[in-house]
């Protein structure tokens, strides 16, 4: 099945500055890549998400860049801001097998320094 | 409109019970998803419903199962309780069949087993 992985798993930035997060899946037929951010006692909620017939997309401070020869895709944060401080998650499709839910890396602890 | 609704948000049961959760999903949608999170294993997909069917599913043990109504609302089931289900258990909702389709987050059901 896909098996997806995300690093760092904390990443602490000063305000302003720029993070960013890494993830790189397995399962060459994954097509779909969202983003999800949590919050403490919070359900994850979607930031933003990328379709594999597209290298780039964009939302005010937040992309999502995808290689699907590398098969790693990444998320960028510009003008960090305290209430970015959460838990970050990528996720991939895993389609096959009859599981066809999403997989999802282990989060990273984002941290805005003040 | 009113987001993905959980019930109940925590729940305390003990060894070899039973727990029912329960999910309503976004007005229109018709697939839900759930997941389960926990510190050690990360968000793992359990199963999806959409038009009352159990379209996927995850890895899980014969002692997690879900149904879907009508009116697109969920349950899942966890007989004979172990500790180790100890968990935040989320719910997702979609338009159409999970796969590409956006999925957006309820707020999740903690379950402590003791």
């Amino acid at each position: 099945g896909e098996n997806v992985e995300q690093h760092p798993s904390t990443l602490s930035v000063q305000e302003g500055d720029s993070a960013v997060i890494k993830c790189t899946y397995s399962d060459s037929a994954s097509n779909y890549f969202p983003w999800y951010k949590q919050e403490l006692g919070k359900g994850p909620q979607l930031i933003i998400d990328i379709r594999s017939n597209v290298g780039e997309k964009k939302d005010q401070r937040i992309a999502v860049t995808l290689n699907k020869t590398a098969k790693h895709f990444s998320l960028h944060i510009t003008e960090t801001q305290p209430e970015d401080s959460a838990v970050y998650f990528c996720a991939g499709l895993y389609s096959g097998g009859g599981a066809d839910g999403l997989t999802f890396g282990k989060g990273t602890h984002l941290i805005i320094q003040p | 409109k009113a987001g993905v609704t959980q019930t109940p948000r925590y729940l305390i049961k003990t060894r070899g019970q039973q727990v029912t959760l329960s999910c309503s999903p976004i007005s229109g949608h018709r697939s839900v998803s759930w997941y389960q999170q926990t510190p050690g294993q990360g968000l793992q997909f359990l199963f999806e419903y959409f038009s009352e069917t159990q379209r996927n599913k995850g890895n899980f043990p014969g002692r997690f199962s879900g149904r879907q109504f009508s009116n697109s609302r969920s349950e899942m089931n966890v007989s004979t309780l172990e500790l180790g289900d100890s968990a935040l258990y989320l719910c997702a909702s979609s338009r159409w069949t999970s796969g590409s389709e956006t999925q957006y987050f309820g707020p999740g059901t903690r379950l402590l087993v003791l």
